[in-house]
């Protein structure tokens, strides 16, 4: 069973830069996964930031970016907030309509 | 803006059914693959399930494969999750999601979610 892997938690200063990444147990991510990114603040939904590993959703800021670096998908941000501080979870598609979650990392920004 | 709102919620007992409901509104429904992502509490996302943007495919998480249908009514702009055998571990809020094309499309936009919540 393919697992996808996120750090379980990160910390960023503010004004600092950060990047997440969004690995698989096995294998490489590649733009063929549809890497994509949310974020969650308590007790929220989700919304989406990045999908297909670069496009950034209707009203996210320019300082939020997604790449892949390596064999991983990578989300970027620059000039971290207060307001950034909270989950963030990448989803990875897995051929045959399946889809899945990485466990999310949960950022810090201190 | 897109709209997805949920209903159907609530308390069911171990074994029991629920139909969860998504009303969908401000984009073309019929044209978009739909989605049903749950959230256990206090845990991670997990992908459940998807259809078609005309119902000829579905496809279902491991963990529902069997005891869970998805539908979609296009003429009423609404996508549905029928729950049947439902278990404590299915306790969790689930989010209906609007994929940006296809089915092997990401999701762009989230519903708020409803509770389900399983317990004698």
């Amino acid at each position: 069973q393919t697992v996808v892997t996120q750090e379980p938690s990160f910390s960023v200063s503010p004004g600092g830069t950060v990047t997440l990444t969004c690995g698989l147990s096995s294998g490489s991510v590649s733009a063929s996964s549809y890497p994509s990114w949310y974020q969650q603040t308590p007790g929220q939904a989700p919304r989406t930031l990045i999908y297909s590993t670069n496009a950034r959703s209707s009203g996210v800021p320019d300082r939020f970016s997604g790449s892949i670096l390596g064999n991983k998908a990578a989300l970027t941000i620059t000039g971290a907030q207060t307001d950034d501080e909270c989950d963030y979870y990448c989803a990875l598609y897995m051929s045959g309509g399946f889809w899945v979650f990485g466990g999310g990392t949960r950022l810090t920004v201190l | 803006e897109v709209l997805l709102l949920e209903s159907g919620g609530g308390l069911a007992q171990p074994g029991g059914s629920l139909r969860l409901s998504c009303a969908a509104s401000a984009f073309t429904f019929k044209n978009y693959a739909m989605s049903w992502v749950r959230q256990a509490p206090g845990k991670g996302l997990e992908w459940v399930s998807s259809i078609t943007t005309n119902g000829d495919a579905t496809y279902y998480a491991d963990s529902v494969k069997g005891r869970f249908t998805i539908s979609r009514d296009n003429s009423k702009n609404t996508l549905f999750l029928q729950m049947n055998s439902l278990r404590a571990e299915d306790t969790a809020v689930y989010y209906c999601a609007k994929r940006t094309a296809g089915s092997n499309s990401p999701i762009d936009y989230w519903g708020q979610g409803a509770l389900v919540t399983v317990s004698s």
